[in-house]
């Protein structure tokens, strides 16, 4: 499996500011994948990002709210703009399995906005 | 009614014991399965993927019902370190679907 690492670790922001989200991985990978889980919640997919094209976001997540960006097949970047305390949550990235349609996780990055 | 749903548990099991969970998934078009570990503030790692004929990995077992629309996990012989939350998982046309979790607590 790709060994996937995450920056920030955590933060704590103030409201009405943004925070990108750095995601690594030791290989290339076509698809990586961004997810929030909001405390005692499962993981919800926020948008796949794709290199070389815009992401595929899912319902109820917005370009202009998550931005993503794909430069190459080993990074991506999440920003969560205009940040509310209903932002708070931990965002993951992900890439698919090499096999098959299984998932490999970062670390997640823990947001507190206040 | 939710696309993936699992018992929130807590599953409180003491160690050496045998425990089983069971998750459905509403939409039979649904294509693989699979079962993660989540440890508390961590993400969540494949533990493994469930095939229609049913499939072992040490002390886990996974399983697999078309007909009534469930998968399940056992685990025997239960250790403390199996404490977490598992994550029942499905995809469906590409589309990876989580489920909240069953959080087990294994007691020494």
């Amino acid at each position: 499996s790709a060994v996937i690492s995450q920056k920030p670790s955590r933060d704590i922001c103030q409201r009405g500011t943004s925070l990108t989200i750095q995601c690594q991985v030791d290989s290339q990978v076509t698809m990586m994948f961004w997810y929030r889980q909001q405390p005692g919640q499962s993981l919800t997919l926020i948008a796949t990002a794709n290199q070389g094209s815009e992401a595929t976001y899912e319902s109820g997540f917005v370009i202009d709210k998550f931005p993503i960006s794909r430069p190459n097949l080993t990074f991506s970047t999440l920003t969560v703009s205009n940040m509310s305390p209903e932002d708070s949550s931990i965002y993951l990235c992900s890439v698919g399995g090499v096999f098959g349609d299984e998932q490999y996780f970062g670390p997640g990055t823990r947001l507190t906005v206040t | 009614r939710k696309e993936v749903e699992q018992d929130p548990g807590p599953f409180n099991v003491p160690e050496g014991a045998t425990v089983a969970f069971n998750c459905t998934y509403s939409n039979s078009a649904s294509q693989s399965f699979f079962w993660y570990r989540q440890d508390c503030r961590k993400e969540p790692k494949l533990l493994m993927s469930v095939y229609s004929s049913g499939n072992e990995d040490g002390r886990f077992t996974a399983q697999l019902n078309r007909a009534s629309q469930y998968i399940s996990l056992l685990i025997r012989d239960s250790k403390l370190s199996d404490s977490a939350t598992y994550l029942c998982v499905v995809n469906r046309d590409d589309k990876i679907i989580f489920g909240k979790g069953t959080r087990l607590h294994i007691l020494p």
